[in-house]
């Protein structure tokens, strides 16, 4: 069973710049998430899909956005990158999307640098 | 207050001893609690999950739940160097479609 998959692993950009981001959930997973990781704030919480349709979103500024597909496929999107975007991106598949007792699969992530 | 609190740590334990992890939340509703491991420069994995109060064992890890003091913990049995990490609490309510995650300890067991 193929895990999650997540494209770029590595990206470096310039501030100002956007960039995209891309995850394939586990097969038959309908649910999305994604969560911004840095050494001092930990994991936090960005968006979450589910059938294509976004159920929850953090506190992040509008430059951050995401999407789904059909196939369950999800983009998320930083516009105008400042260099406090630095950070892991983790994109994590499940069949609930954090209900009940399911938990999450991480992808292995993609690491931004902003510079 | 933090939604999910954990010592950072350090945590050092010498192989073959307990290894304690402790976690509060201050979201009395939460419903879901899940403890992931994270090796540097990877992705967290899924380690333990528990939703009812009491213990729930896999193998050498014991996840245990007390919702009316809002803690919940993971013990290591027999610790190895191999289960040097760093351990994420995280914890779900309904409806969220989140989970809220704690900064984890950093765990390390020496030989």
């Amino acid at each position: 069973k193929a895990g999650v998959t997540q494209t770029p692993r590595y990206l470096i950009k310039t501030r100002g710049q956007q960039v995209t981001l891309s995850c394939s959930p586990i097969s038959g997973h309908r649910s999305v998430s994604w969560y911004q990781q840095t050494p001092g704030q930990g994991l936090q919480f960005l968006f979450e899909y589910f059938s294509e349709t976004q159920r929850n979103k953090g506190n992040f500024p509008g430059r951050f956005s995401g999407r789904q597909f059909s196939n369950s496929r999800s983009e998320m999107n930083v516009s105008t990158l400042e260099l406090g975007d630095s950070a892991l991106y983790l994109c994590a598949s499940s069949t609930t999307g954090g209900q009940g007792q399911d938990g999450y699969t991480f992808g292995s992530g993609t690491r931004l640098t902003v510079v | 207050q933090k939604e999910v609190e954990q010592n950072s740590g350090p945590l050092s334990v010498p192989e073959g001893a307990i290894a304690s992890l402790n976690c509060t939340y201050s979201d009395r509703v939460s419903q879901s609690f899940f403890w992931y491991r994270q090796y540097s420069g990877k992705s967290p994995e899924l380690i333990m999950s528990i939703y009812s109060n009491g213990d729930k064992e896999d193998g050498r890890f014991t996840a245990q739940l007390n919702k009316a003091s809002q803690y919940v913990s993971l013990l290591i049995r027999d610790s190895q160097p191999s289960d040097s990490a760093t351990y994420l609490c995280a914890v779900a309510s309904s409806g969220t479609y989140k989970y809220i995650f704690g900064t984890g300890t950093r765990l390390k067991v020496l030989a």
